[in-house]
Order: structure tokens, then C-alpha cells, then sequence
């Protein structure tokens, strides 16, 4: 069966610094891979999301980028967090083959102080 | 630009009776629906899903209604019970643009014992 990895959990980063995190899929192969924010109040946001190693699109305009360096792995980054990149971060991934539900991480709270 | 919307940001029902939970969508290209729930602090769960071939699916309490004129869908549930008390994210996709899953703000539901 497939399962979804994401880490860490909680991460509490200053103002400026960079921020890394990991999401990796098992159980399947050439998954679509997707990045969601949810921020205070809202709902989930789509950050990026890949259909295949290298190929990343971006959904807004932000201070946070993407990369899949790997087939089933897909990481958010950030040179410099801004407060306002505050919020809890999905992976997710699908088949990506005609209708397909998305499975979600269990995510990551950031807060930037 | 929120191309599907939840227009009620919560609902609280009595136990035993039905939940109704509300999406619009603005997209015309969107052809998969989706249900998800999600507990605080942790990842989306998939909860039950329509395309757009159908008006209507039904998964043992839950089931969800598509009028694709309105460009509206509904999640019911019933009988609602206490544990179902979570905030319902609606989704929608488009298969031809590569299934990029695209999430309302969310309904908070209170089931009341």
C-alpha cells in the first residue's frame, strides 16, 4: 500500500532563516506531488505541484520554492521566511491518471517567530 | 482567486439528524469532486468523491450531489453522529489540465450528542 511521509511535524524557525522541508512517497511510482498551505482561517492553498522528477509548477507567487529531486520526493524550501509564511504544510500525492483523490501528509506547523 | 468556495464556515446539527455541507465552484473545466475531513493538526482524509458523469454517490452515510448547471455540489450525511465533528474541505480537479487539486476554505461541523 502506498504511504506518504512528511517531516517534521512541528518547526519553529526565526524571521530570515531558511526553512527545508521533506515529503516522500512509497508504494507508487510517478506520482503527482503537491504542496498546500493552510493558513490561519483559511483553507488549503496549492503552493506547487510536479508530475514528474525536475518538472515544478507554481501556483502563487511567494517566498517559497520547490524542487523533486527524486521520483517520489518532493521538498518545500525557503531562503528567508517571512512571518506571514506562518501555517500548517500539506504534502500530498495522486496517481495523477484521470480521476484521482489526492492523499495528504499529516504536515507540518510552522510558525516563524 | 477562489475557484471553489464553502460559504458557511460552520454548521452545528443534533445527533441523528442530517448534516447538509455546501461547495460552489466557478471553474467549468473541473470534472472530479471530492470530499475530504480533517481533524486539527492533522493531514486531509479522503472522504468521498464524484465526477462529473454523475449527479449523485453514495458511500454508506455520506453522499454527495452534483448539479453541474449551478456548478454546485452538497455532502450529506446521515444520521450525523458526534464523531463526525470536524471541519469538510470540498475539492475539485480538472483531468485535462493534470489534476491539480483545488480546495474550498472549509465547514467546520459541530455534531451535537
Amino acid at each position: 500500500s502506498q504511504t506518504i511521509h512528511q517531516w517534521p511535524a512541528t518547526l519553529v524557525q526565526p524571521v530570515g532563516s531558511p526553512l527545508s522541508l521533506e515529503c516522500t512517497v512509497e508504494g507508487t511510482s510517478n506520482p503527482n506531488l503537491y504542496w498546500y498551505r493552510q493558513a490561519a482561517g483559511r483553507g488549503l492553498q496549492l503552493l506547487f505541484y510536479s508530475v514528474g522528477i525536475g518538472q515544478i509548477s507554481s501556483e502563487v507567487p511567494q517566498n517559497l520554492s520547490a524542487s523533486r529531486p527524486q521520483d517520489r520526493q518532493f521538498i518545500l524550501s525557503s531562503k528567508k521566511l517571512l512571518l506571514s509564511d506562518s501555517g500548517f504544510y500539506l504534502c500530498a500525492w495522486s496517481g495523477g491518471v484521470g480521476w484521482d483523490e489526492a492523499f495528504f501528509g499529516q504536515g507540518t506547523r510552522l510558525t516563524v517567530v | 482567486d477562489q475557484q471553489v468556495k464553502q460559504n458557511s464556515p460552520s454548521l452545528s446539527v443534533q445527533e441523528g439528524r442530517i448534516s447538509i455541507l455546501n461547495c460552489d465552484y466557478t471553474n467549468s473545466m473541473f470534472d472530479y469532486f471530492l470530499w475530504y475531513k480533517k481533524y486539527p493538526a492533522e493531514g486531509p482524509t479522503f472522504l468521498i468523491s464524484i465526477s462529473s458523469i454523475k449527479d449523485k454517490n453514495e458511500d454508506g452515510r455520506f453522499t454527495v450531489f452534483l448539479n453541474k448547471s449551478a456548478k454546485h455540489l452538497s455532502l450529506h450525511i446521515v444520521p450525523s453522529q458526534p464523531g463526525d465533528s470536524a471541519v469538510y474541505f470540498c475539492a475539485a480537479s480538472a483531468s485535462s489540465t493534470g489534476n491539480q487539486f483545488y480546495f474550498g476554505t472549509g465547514t467546520s461541523l459541530t455534531v451535537i450528542p
